[in-house]
């Protein structure tokens, strides 16, 4: 069936350094890619998408990039700080064919060491 | 602006009881969804209403029942309460296909 793998599970980094996430879907056909950031005790929220239609988008020290070729997405995160220290999820879905399922990664936990 | 709101957001349950969790968006979104987080699992969908007086089976929907009550609420039961079902319980919404879903904070439910 369809899933997204997501690697690594844990990632810690020094305060400043950049951060990388990447996910691998299977389902050639999907076309939207949300990444969403889980603090402890809240639900997803979103912090930035992509759609295929496009290879990379920026959003201030958070960009995600798209490699239709290899079915990879990968989250990267610059000049990391503390209150970036959360769960990180990766999705995919697609358009078009009445579904409305995204599939989700399994989750990176992001820790920013001071 | 609340956005998606979940009720209640800790129970503790027996084996056997039941439970209805209550979502409620403020959005006028079209679609609704109740996910699962187990660790290590991340979000795995049990049930969506792609718009008002339809639902549909996600990937894990046994052993609970779903009910679209309008555009606003979306409900999720639980019959007969196994300890499989401990799990955290979100509902997300989402305006239209393929936009980004917003989701609640959570009911963390522990069955005994």
């Amino acid at each position: 069936g369809e899933n997204v793998e997501q690697h690594p599970s844990t990632l810690s980094v020094q305060e400043g350094d950049s951060a990388v996430i990447k996910c691998t879907y299977s389902d050639s056909a999907s076309n939207y890619f949300p990444w969403y950031k889980q603090e402890l005790g809240k639900g997803p929220q979103l912090i930035i998408d992509i759609r295929s239609n496009v290879g990379e988008k920026k959003d201030q020290r958070i960009a995600v990039t798209l490699n239709k070729t290899a079915k990879h997405f990968s989250l990267h995160i610059t000049e990391t700080q503390p209150e970036d220290s959360a769960v990180y999820f990766c999705a995919a879905s697609r358009g078009g064919s009445g579904t409305y399922k995204y599939i989700f990664g399994t989750g990176t936990r992001l820790k920013v060491l001071a | 602006n609340a956005g998606v709101t979940q009720t209640p957001k800790f129970q503790v349950l027996k084996t056997g009881q039941s439970m209805t969790l209550q979502c409620a968006q403020d959005m006028n979104h079209n679609s609704m969804y109740w996910y699962r987080q187990d660790p290590g699992m991340g979000l795995r969908l049990i049930y969506y209403s792609a718009s008002e007086g339809t639902t549909d089976k996600g990937e894990v929907p046994n052993g609970y029942n779903v009910s679209r009550l309008n555009k606003r609420e979306f409900s999720l039961r639980l019959e007969s309460a196994a300890p499989s079902q401990t799990s955290v319980y979100f509902c997300a919404s989402n305006g239209r296909l393929n936009q980004p879903q917003h989701f609640g904070d959570g009911t963390r439910l522990s069955i005994l």
